[in-house]
């Protein structure tokens, strides 16, 4: 079965200064891997996704992941950070057929 | 809004007793999953339906249900309720299995 492991639970970054959130992940198999964001007392939002083809996905809010197979890994990052960002990040893989599996969450504090 | 409706939002009832979750998938979608989100859990798969079948059983406990309906709405039924219980529980869907889910806003359950 595939699973994911986010390496850091919570990561404190200035406003303005750059973040790596990381995620690696494991399977046997291809597999489909997504970020989603959950900003307090709300659902979970689809950040950016890798199916297949370019590596470097780009998503929403300025952010972008770079899947790496050989690394099984699929870091977020974002050059610029705003306060807004702030919110619980996780990082989810599937294979065809099968449901989303979860990360434990990264918590993303930004602070002025 | 990302177009899945989950009711009720909030959901306070006591140990020993039953409730039943709502959700109303995005227009069109097929597929429709359930997940519990717990400090010490995370986010954790229940179960996905399709187009009225069962798909696939995550860590969903026995006195857990749940089923889709004809109109794609899908209820999850949870029963002789305990303390631990007490999470977020989402509601997802999407078109197609092996695509990127869309969540709804939750319903946040409390047992007394």
């Amino acid at each position: 079965a595939q699973s994911v492991t986010q390496l850091d639970s919570q990561v404190p970054v200035f406003e303005e200064a750059p973040v790596e959130l990381r995620c690696n992940y494991s399977s046997s198999v291809s597999v489909y891997l997504f970020w989603y964001v959950q900003y307090p007392n709300q659902g979970l939002q689809l950040l950016l996704k890798y199916l297949s083809g370019s590596t470097l996905v780009k998503g929403i809010n300025g952010f972008e992941a770079e899947f790496n197979k050989s690394q099984t890994s699929f870091h977020l990052r974002k050059p610029s950070v705003h306060i807004s960002d702030t919110a619980e990040y996780f990082c989810a893989v599937s294979r065809s057929g099968y449901a989303l599996n979860f990360g434990k969450g990264t918590s993303l504090l930004v602070t002025p | 809004d990302s177009g899945v409706t989950q009711t009720p939002k909030h959901l306070i009832t006591a140990t020993g007793q039953r409730v039943t979750l709502r959700c109303s998938p995005r227009s069109g979608d097929l597929s429709v999953y359930w997940y519990q989100q717990s400090l010490d859990q995370g986010l954790q798969f229940l179960i996905h339906y399709y187009n009225g079948e069962e798909r696939a059983k995550g860590n969903i406990l026995e006195r857990f249900s749940a089923q889709q309906f004809p109109d794609l709405h899908s209820e999850l039924n949870l029963s002789s309720l305990e303390l631990g219980d007490s999470a977020l529980y989402f509601c997802a869907s999407s078109p197609l299995p092996d695509t990127e889910a869309f969540f709804g806003q939750g319903t946040r359950l409390t047992v007394v």
